[in-house]
């Protein structure tokens, strides 16, 4: 079993719609939870941070952390054809662990 | 500008041959990393640094050399031990281990083997 899981899509929605994006993770010692955005043939870039249980908001993005659930998710509102790319959840144990990565989720976002 | 860069963009390098992939950062950061991206896959860590003149294997270091000897500098040699190196690669940078979340990433090198 992969520690982290999502599922790659690819999804795709219109204009102004509200997107919701899941990763499940399996190790219960996860306690940093990040969402990382790439570009097509770019590097990822960092987009929200969490740390434990709880809910992030930074402009139209928000993401939430269920730890009883072992559930991370990334909500998008008011999506723009600029937010067409891959997610990657990603996870780490303590700031001194290396990050686990899940396989991104690809998302269009349609005119 | 502060940043990682990568080079070259693409690579095509025949069976055989070992390839040098170059990743520099002008970000003052000390850990330094490479990963491989697959489709379908998430990015697997390869080698990191956390220091100048010393680094760690990470989950697929098998096939793949790094050094460190500057630390704005971490080239990731890609050996004919690799069986199948067609990948994209990333290079990753951070503070220090001990109080960093966010890892800097650049463009990335993408390795085809004819």
């Amino acid at each position: 079993q992969k520690e982290v899981e999502q599922d790659p899509g690819p999804l795709s929605v219109p204009e102004g719609a509200i997107v919701s994006l899941n990763c499940t993770y399996s190790n219960s010692a996860f306690q940093y939870f990040m969402w990382y955005r790439q570009y097509s043939r770019k590097g990822p870039e960092l987009l929200m941070y969490t740390y434990s249980s709880g809910n992030k908001e930074d402009g139209r993005f928000t993401a939430q952390v269920d730890k009883s659930s072992k559930y991370i998710s990334l909500f998008i509102r008011d999506s723009q054809p600029s937010d067409s790319a891959t997610y990657l959840c990603a996870s780490r144990k303590t700031s001194y662990d290396k990050v686990i990565f899940g396989p991104g989720t690809s998302l269009s976002v349609i005119p | 500008d502060g940043g990682i860069t990568q080079s070259p963009k693409y690579l095509f390098r025949k069976e055989g041959q070992n390839v040098t992939l170059s990743c520099e950062q002008n970000l003052n950061h000390d850990a330094m990393y490479w990963y491989r991206q697959d489709p379908g896959q998430g990015l697997r860590l390869i080698y990191y640094s956390q220091i100048v003149n010393d680094f760690q294997k990470g989950d697929i270091a098998e096939g793949y050399s790094v050094s460190r000897e500057k630390k704005e500098s971490f080239p990731l040699t890609v050996t004919s031990a690799q069986k199948n190196p067609t990948a994209f690669y990333l290079c990753a940078s951070s503070p220090p281990l001990s109080i960093a979340n966010e890892q800097f990433f650049g463009p990335g090198t993408r390795l085809t083997v004819l």
